[in-house]
């Protein structure tokens, strides 16, 4: 078992559509969750940064994080076909610079 | 544009051949990550250099190597070649690098292919 677990895809939404994205991870060291969003051929860019449980909201996007289930998401608002993009969520652990990602998913929003 | 800078952007050579990857961080940045980007594997963190210094190992294969200038810069260093090496690598920097959170900012990758 990976230790961080996130759905490939490929997700395929119409423009305007509530898109969910969720990562579930094994270690409980985590503490510092991470969602990138990456363009084809380009290197990940970070959209959204959490510290612990919770959620936080920046424009379209809010990141959740829920430890008692290890389980995070990011939901994006009234999507766009600029959002289309691989969607990689990342953790790591106080103390630590090793960021494990998860796999990424390929999000195409549908003008 | 994320202010760090990776050459070459396409790299291809063959099985049993050495390259160097280089990677110039943003300014004022004190640290280097290197990852490793496959199909199969997802990204992959191979090592980080804070300052000149080794300061994290993650997957990274004997066959390479890193190591961080005076200036900050910094290569990685691929050695007898396999086709499965094939992958885009990317460097990423941030500014301390000593603590988990502190922001990486990744260049856009060099793409490597063996033949």
């Amino acid at each position: 078992q990976k230790e961080v677990e996130q759905d490939p895809g490929p997700l395929s939404v119409p423009e305007g559509a509530i898109v969910s994205l969720n990562c579930t991870y094994s270690n409980s060291a985590f503490q510092y969750f991470m969602w990138y969003r990456q363009y084809s051929r380009k290197g990940p860019e970070l959209l959204m940064y959490t510290y612990s449980s919770g959620n936080k909201e920046d424009g379209r996007f809010t990141a959740q994080v829920d430890k008692s289930s290890k389980y995070i998401s990011l939901f994006i608002r009234d999507s766009q076909p600029s959002d289309s993009a691989t969607y990689l969520c990342a953790m790591s652990g106080v103390g630590t610079n090793d960021m494990r990602f998860g796999a990424g998913t390929r999000l195409t929003v549908k003008p | 544009d994320s202010g760090v800078t990776q050459t070459p952007k396409h790299l291809i050579t063959a099985t049993g051949q050495r390259v160097t990857l280089r990677c110039s961080p943003r300014s004022g940045d004190l640290s280097v990550y290197w990852y490793q980007q496959s199909l199969d594997q997802g990204l992959q963190f191979l090592i980080q250099y804070y300052n000149g210094e080794e300061r994290a190992k993650g997957n990274i294969l004997e066959r390479f190597s890193a190591q961080q200038f005076p200036d900050l810069h910094s290569e990685l260093n691929l050695s007898s070649l396999e086709l499965g090496d094939s992958a885009l690598y990317f460097c990423a920097s941030s500014v301390r690098g000593g603590t988990a959170g502190d922001t990486q900012y990744f260049g856009p990758g060099t793409r490597l292919t063996v033949l």
